[in-house]
């Protein structure tokens, strides 16, 4: 496998499960986000971690929930979810979090194919 | 705020008719400015990083240009292949992507 990968690629849940989308990547970054991209809006940024640090949420609601064990991989756990929660996934990974070292290209962001959520 | 528009929202280009698409950025101190291509259900596939006004950068029948306040993406002779949705997103220093509404292309045989 190369690059980043997302499993599962769809997703249909109901309002009281619980799952769990899983993102790896194989480039050897240290950073890696999680996205939501719904019809006709710009790309959110939910989750930012680094070094396996959370080092942002964006206001995201707590229903749902990352987990980054080690740099390679990231999780992100849903639960309770709402109709208005569907959308594509999406989780990217960069060499370094954006502007930590100076190296202005260790900032671009490779993504993964992302995940078809859809919350029935 | 940062702010990212793009425009036009949709394009219908005829294979071989060239044309541009805009990215327009109101950010305080530019650390780069991305452009990516996606297809429908799939990740943005990364195209270009222009870190100045006046950089440009080429790839196959994309060349991307910069200026302080604003980056064209130009399309030489397309392909139908070149079909998708074009994004572009900023950075100011230290700071996330801000991503644009994006550009949907459909290039006609």
């Amino acid at each position: 496998e190369t690059g980043v990968t997302q499993t599962p690629r769809h997703l249909v849940m109901g309002m009281t499960n619980k799952k769990s989308l899983k993102c790896e990547q194989h480039l050897g970054h240290n950073a890696m986000y999680w996205y939501k991209q719904s019809a006709k809006k710009p790309l959110e940024l939910m989750f930012v971690y680094n070094f396996k640090e959370q080092t942002e949420n964006n206001s995201v609601p707590s229903r749902f929930s990352p987990e980054c064990p080690n740099s390679s991989h990231l999780f992100l756990h849903l639960h309770t979810l709402q109709p208005e929660d569907s959308a594509l996934y999406l989780c990217a990974s960069s060499q370094d979090r954006a502007g930590i070292w100076g190296g202005r290209a260790r900032d671009t962001q490779y993504f993964g194919p992302g995940t078809r959520l859809t919350v029935l | 705020e940062d702010q990212v528009t793009q425009s036009p929202e949709a394009l219908r280009l005829q294979e071989g008719e060239s044309s541009s698409l805009n990215c327009s950025y109101t950010v305080s101190g530019l650390r780069g400015l991305f452009w990516y291509r996606q297809d429908p259900g799939k990740g943005p596939e990364f195209l270009f990083t222009l870190y100045s006004a006046g950089e440009e950068k080429e790839k196959e029948r994309l060349k991307a240009t910069l200026t302080k306040k604003e980056s064209f993406l130009h399309i030489t002779a397309p392909k139908p292949e070149d079909s998708a949705t074009y994004l572009c997103a900023v950075q100011a220093g230290g700071q996330n992507f801000v991503f644009g509404p994006g550009t949907r292309l459909s290039v006609l045989p």
